[in-house]
Protein backbone atom coordinates (compact mmCIF):
# COMPACT_ATOMS: atom_id res chain seq x y z
CA UNK A 1 0.00 0.00 0.00
CA UNK A 2 1.75 3.49 -1.03
CA UNK A 3 -0.69 5.98 0.75
CA UNK A 4 0.29 9.26 -0.98
CA UNK A 5 3.17 9.72 -3.29
CA UNK A 6 4.37 12.79 -5.00
CA UNK A 7 6.78 13.82 -7.80
CA UNK A 8 9.11 14.98 -8.64
CA UNK A 9 10.75 15.01 -5.53
CA UNK A 10 12.96 17.78 -6.37
CA UNK A 11 12.19 20.69 -8.67
CA UNK A 12 14.03 24.23 -9.97
CA UNK A 13 12.17 26.39 -12.01
CA UNK A 14 12.84 29.82 -14.12
CA UNK A 15 10.98 32.90 -13.33
CA UNK A 16 7.75 32.54 -15.83
CA UNK A 17 7.89 28.37 -16.59
CA UNK A 18 4.95 26.58 -15.68
CA UNK A 19 5.37 22.94 -14.02
CA UNK A 20 2.38 20.51 -13.10
CA UNK A 21 3.36 18.61 -9.34
CA UNK A 22 1.49 14.89 -9.10
CA UNK A 23 -0.03 13.40 -6.37
CA UNK A 24 -1.87 9.77 -5.92
CA UNK A 25 -3.27 8.44 -3.57
CA UNK A 26 -4.58 4.75 -3.31
CA UNK A 27 -6.72 4.49 -0.58
CA UNK A 28 -9.39 5.26 -2.55
CA UNK A 29 -10.37 8.98 0.08
CA UNK A 30 -12.34 11.28 -1.32
CA UNK A 31 -10.83 14.37 0.29
CA UNK A 32 -7.37 15.19 -1.60
CA UNK A 33 -5.24 18.59 -0.41
CA UNK A 34 -2.59 20.52 -1.37
CA UNK A 35 -0.39 22.76 1.13
CA UNK A 36 2.98 24.85 0.76
CA UNK A 37 4.92 24.76 3.61
CA UNK A 38 7.39 27.74 4.08
CA UNK A 39 10.34 27.48 6.75
CA UNK A 40 8.72 28.56 10.40
CA UNK A 41 5.03 29.22 8.91
CA UNK A 42 3.10 25.52 9.46
CA UNK A 43 1.15 24.64 7.06
CA UNK A 44 -1.46 26.26 4.15
CA UNK A 45 -3.88 24.99 2.41
CA UNK A 46 -3.73 26.36 -1.35
CA UNK A 47 -6.86 23.59 -2.98
CA UNK A 48 -8.78 20.91 -2.02
CA UNK A 49 -11.14 18.31 -3.67
CA UNK A 50 -13.82 16.87 -2.00
CA UNK A 51 -14.46 14.30 -4.89
CA UNK A 52 -13.57 13.52 -8.90
CA UNK A 53 -15.04 16.72 -10.70
CA UNK A 54 -15.06 19.22 -7.41
CA UNK A 55 -12.07 21.36 -6.26
CA UNK A 56 -12.02 24.55 -4.43
CA UNK A 57 -9.39 26.91 -3.12
CA UNK A 58 -8.30 27.33 0.01
CA UNK A 59 -6.18 30.12 2.28
CA UNK A 60 -3.62 31.05 -0.41
CA UNK A 61 -4.95 29.25 -4.16
CA UNK A 62 -3.44 32.56 -6.46
CA UNK A 63 -1.02 30.94 -8.88
CA UNK A 64 -1.51 27.65 -8.86
CA UNK A 65 -4.45 25.84 -10.56
CA UNK A 66 -6.02 22.25 -9.73
CA UNK A 67 -8.15 19.61 -11.47
CA UNK A 68 -9.40 15.78 -10.08
CA UNK A 69 -11.00 13.87 -13.03
CA UNK A 70 -10.17 10.96 -11.25
CA UNK A 71 -10.35 9.44 -7.20
CA UNK A 72 -6.95 9.11 -7.45
CA UNK A 73 -5.08 11.99 -8.57
CA UNK A 74 -5.06 15.67 -7.64
CA UNK A 75 -2.34 17.38 -9.77
CA UNK A 76 -1.33 21.03 -8.78
CA UNK A 77 -0.23 23.41 -11.91
CA UNK A 78 2.10 26.41 -11.38
CA UNK A 79 1.51 28.81 -14.26
CA UNK A 80 4.14 31.61 -14.41
CA UNK A 81 6.34 30.49 -11.54
CA UNK A 82 7.60 33.30 -9.27
CA UNK A 83 10.50 33.31 -6.99
CA UNK A 84 7.75 33.59 -3.86
CA UNK A 85 6.16 30.37 -5.15
CA UNK A 86 9.45 28.52 -3.66
CA UNK A 87 8.23 26.01 -1.27
CA UNK A 88 7.75 22.63 -0.10
CA UNK A 89 4.50 21.12 -1.26
CA UNK A 90 2.59 18.06 0.20
CA UNK A 91 -0.26 16.33 -0.89
CA UNK A 92 -2.51 14.92 1.23
CA UNK A 93 -6.05 12.73 1.60
CA UNK A 94 -8.24 11.69 4.11
CA UNK A 95 -11.70 10.14 3.57
CA UNK A 96 -13.66 13.09 5.25
CA UNK A 97 -13.10 16.58 5.87
CA UNK A 98 -11.55 17.38 9.52
CA UNK A 99 -10.49 13.67 9.42
CA UNK A 100 -6.75 12.31 9.50
CA UNK A 101 -4.88 13.75 6.70
CA UNK A 102 -2.31 11.25 5.15
CA UNK A 103 0.58 13.61 3.61
CA UNK A 104 2.76 12.56 0.32
CA UNK A 105 6.64 13.16 0.90
CA UNK A 106 6.73 16.68 -0.22
CA UNK A 107 7.95 18.18 -3.56
CA UNK A 108 10.61 20.96 -2.73
CA UNK A 109 10.47 23.75 -5.40
CA UNK A 110 12.57 26.38 -6.18
CA UNK A 111 12.00 29.15 -8.44
CA UNK A 112 15.02 31.36 -9.60
CA UNK B 1 -7.63 33.35 9.11
CA UNK B 2 -8.34 31.01 12.24
CA UNK B 3 -5.57 30.14 14.15
CA UNK B 4 -4.22 27.67 16.47
CA UNK B 5 -1.34 28.64 18.72
CA UNK B 6 0.95 26.29 19.19
CA UNK B 7 3.95 26.26 21.95
CA UNK B 8 6.42 26.40 22.84
CA UNK B 9 8.06 27.34 19.17
CA UNK B 10 11.04 25.16 19.85
CA UNK B 11 13.01 22.94 22.56
CA UNK B 12 15.64 21.56 23.43
CA UNK B 13 15.61 18.03 24.92
CA UNK B 14 18.10 15.06 26.71
CA UNK B 15 17.45 11.70 26.15
CA UNK B 16 15.22 10.69 29.01
CA UNK B 17 13.37 13.78 29.43
CA UNK B 18 9.45 13.75 29.62
CA UNK B 19 8.53 16.62 27.04
CA UNK B 20 5.17 18.77 26.87
CA UNK B 21 3.60 21.07 24.12
CA UNK B 22 0.34 22.64 23.57
CA UNK B 23 -2.03 24.36 20.91
CA UNK B 24 -4.75 26.61 22.06
CA UNK B 25 -7.33 28.53 20.60
CA UNK B 26 -9.57 31.26 21.05
CA UNK B 27 -12.25 28.70 19.16
CA UNK B 28 -13.71 25.46 19.30
CA UNK B 29 -12.52 22.70 17.78
CA UNK B 30 -14.57 19.34 16.85
CA UNK B 31 -11.01 16.89 16.03
CA UNK B 32 -7.50 17.37 17.35
CA UNK B 33 -4.52 15.66 15.21
CA UNK B 34 -0.96 15.74 16.16
CA UNK B 35 1.31 15.15 12.99
CA UNK B 36 5.55 14.58 13.37
CA UNK B 37 7.57 15.64 10.49
CA UNK B 38 10.91 15.05 10.30
CA UNK B 39 13.38 16.93 7.71
CA UNK B 40 12.41 16.36 4.23
CA UNK B 41 9.90 13.91 5.29
CA UNK B 42 5.69 14.35 5.00
CA UNK B 43 4.31 15.36 8.10
CA UNK B 44 2.88 11.92 9.79
CA UNK B 45 0.18 11.47 12.12
CA UNK B 46 0.86 10.43 15.69
CA UNK B 47 -2.70 10.79 17.45
CA UNK B 48 -6.29 11.60 16.45
CA UNK B 49 -8.70 12.95 19.11
CA UNK B 50 -12.42 13.15 18.42
CA UNK B 51 -14.16 13.84 21.60
CA UNK B 52 -13.50 16.45 24.56
CA UNK B 53 -11.70 15.15 27.36
CA UNK B 54 -10.35 11.82 25.65
CA UNK B 55 -6.81 11.09 26.38
CA UNK B 56 -5.22 9.02 23.77
CA UNK B 57 -1.95 7.09 24.17
CA UNK B 58 0.68 5.87 21.27
CA UNK B 59 3.59 4.34 22.89
CA UNK B 60 5.54 7.07 24.48
CA UNK B 61 3.01 9.74 23.40
CA UNK B 62 0.04 10.98 25.21
CA UNK B 63 -2.54 13.77 23.73
CA UNK B 64 -5.35 14.99 25.38
CA UNK B 65 -8.63 16.66 24.06
CA UNK B 66 -9.60 20.10 26.32
CA UNK B 67 -12.55 19.74 27.82
CA UNK B 68 -13.37 23.37 26.73
CA UNK B 69 -12.64 21.79 23.25
CA UNK B 70 -10.17 25.15 22.35
CA UNK B 71 -6.58 23.17 23.31
CA UNK B 72 -4.83 19.96 23.16
CA UNK B 73 -1.68 19.02 24.54
CA UNK B 74 0.93 16.58 23.76
CA UNK B 75 3.66 14.50 26.00
CA UNK B 76 6.22 12.39 24.85
CA UNK B 77 8.02 10.47 27.77
CA UNK B 78 11.66 9.45 28.19
CA UNK B 79 12.87 10.66 25.42
CA UNK B 80 14.80 9.63 22.67
CA UNK B 81 16.66 10.91 20.02
CA UNK B 82 14.81 9.65 17.28
CA UNK B 83 12.03 11.74 18.71
CA UNK B 84 13.76 14.96 17.26
CA UNK B 85 11.51 16.82 14.47
CA UNK B 86 9.10 18.89 14.16
CA UNK B 87 5.19 18.07 15.97
CA UNK B 88 2.28 20.04 14.49
CA UNK B 89 -1.24 20.50 16.08
CA UNK B 90 -4.15 20.46 13.49
CA UNK B 91 -8.21 21.01 14.71
CA UNK B 92 -11.04 20.88 12.61
CA UNK B 93 -13.45 24.01 13.71
CA UNK B 94 -16.77 22.88 15.50
CA UNK B 95 -18.91 25.70 13.76
CA UNK B 96 -17.34 24.59 10.13
CA UNK B 97 -15.18 27.64 9.76
CA UNK B 98 -12.25 27.30 7.15
CA UNK B 99 -14.63 25.22 4.85
CA UNK B 100 -14.35 21.98 7.52
CA UNK B 101 -10.94 21.80 6.92
CA UNK B 102 -7.94 21.12 9.24
CA UNK B 103 -6.18 24.31 10.36
CA UNK B 104 -2.26 23.62 11.35
CA UNK B 105 -0.13 25.51 13.90
CA UNK B 106 3.27 26.41 13.34
CA UNK B 107 4.87 23.31 14.93
CA UNK B 108 7.40 22.62 18.20
CA UNK B 109 11.15 21.89 17.13
CA UNK B 110 12.66 19.51 19.11
CA UNK B 111 16.28 19.73 19.16
CA UNK B 112 18.47 17.74 21.13
CA UNK B 113 20.52 19.60 23.92
CA UNK B 114 23.94 20.00 22.63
Amino acid sequence: NAGVTQTPKFRILKIGQSMTLQCTQDMNHNYMYWYRQDPGMGLKLIYYSVGAGITDKGEVPNGYNVSRSTTEDFPLRLELAAPSQTSVYFCASSFVAGFEQYFGPGTRLTVT
Amino acid sequence: GQQLNQSPQSMFIQEGEDVSMNCTSSSIFNTWLWYKQDPGEGPVLLIALYKAGELTSNGRLTAQFGITRKDSFLNISASIPSDVGIYFCAGQLYYGGSQGNLIFGKGTKLSVKP
